[in-house]
């Protein structure tokens, strides 16, 4: 049974980088068939995509995030990883990772989610 | 890239019926038949219901069902149960590997 599990800082102060990792158990990180995502939730409002790896490293972002989105696959260590940059206060969400079924392009599993505030 | 329009609140009494629409563009929800459908529980992860516009996963009850018309995707919850009262957010493919979700819709059992 797959799971994935979202780790990191739950503060981030304004200016600097906000870095989550997502560790996946139950199924391989290798597979073509999925993308591995990122997708947050502000307090009290809507989901918004962030951006997905392939397996190979190929990242795919919201463009209006590109400029400071970041995201890595470590094979080895089945888990992958988001880097956000130049937070504001803006950024403060729950964060979730989830697996995405590539060619259907739905959200199959998620991990619990993570809340990251940024402030000083 | 804008989140597909969603109305904020739905209801209906237990056992009727209720359907949310979801609308986008033809770059997103016309545009391809990649329209999935997500329950979220309070302070929980968005849990798959519907995706590829009208199929089910396994372990989602058929009383949740999904179309789409042109840019407008529809999701209906018949028989309504207490159980069902959450939030309700669509999502659809936008072309070159890109995503895009609903505002999202709280629907409330009278």
């Amino acid at each position: 049974h797959l799971q994935l599990q979202e780790s990191g800082p739950g503060l981030v102060k304004p200016s600097e980088t906000l870095s989550l990792t997502c560790s996946v158990s139950g199924d391989s990180i290798s597979s073509g068939d999925f993308f591995w995502g990122w997708i947050r939730q502000p307090p009290g409002k809507g989901l918004e995509w962030i951006g997905n790896v392939f397996y190979n490293g190929e990242t795919y972002s919201n463009p209006s995030l590109k400029s400071r989105v970041t995201i890595s696959i470590d094979r080895s260590q089945t888990q992958f990883s988001l880097h956000l940059s130049a937070v504001t206060a803006a950024d403060t969400a729950v964060y979730y990772c989830a697996r995405v079924r590539r060619f259907a392009d739905y959200f199959d599993y998620w991990g619990q989610g993570t809340l990251v505030t940024a402030s000083s | 890239q804008s989140a597909l329009t969603q109305p904020p609140s739905a209801s209906g009494s237990p056992g009727q019926s209720v359907t949310i629409s979801c609308t986008g563009t033809s770059s997103d929800v016309g545009g391809y038949n990649f329209v999935s459908w997500y329950q979220q529980n309070p302070g929980k992860a968005p849990r798959l219901i519907i995706y590829e516009v009208s199929k089910w996963p396994s372990g989602v009850p058929d009383r949740f069902s999904g179309s789409k018309s042109g840019n407008t995707a529809s999701l209906t919850v018949s028989g309504l149960q207490a159980e069902d009262e959450a939030d309700y957010y669509c999502s659809s493919y936008a072309g070159n590997n890109e995503y895009v979700f609903g505002t999202g819709t709280k629907v409330t059992v009278l």
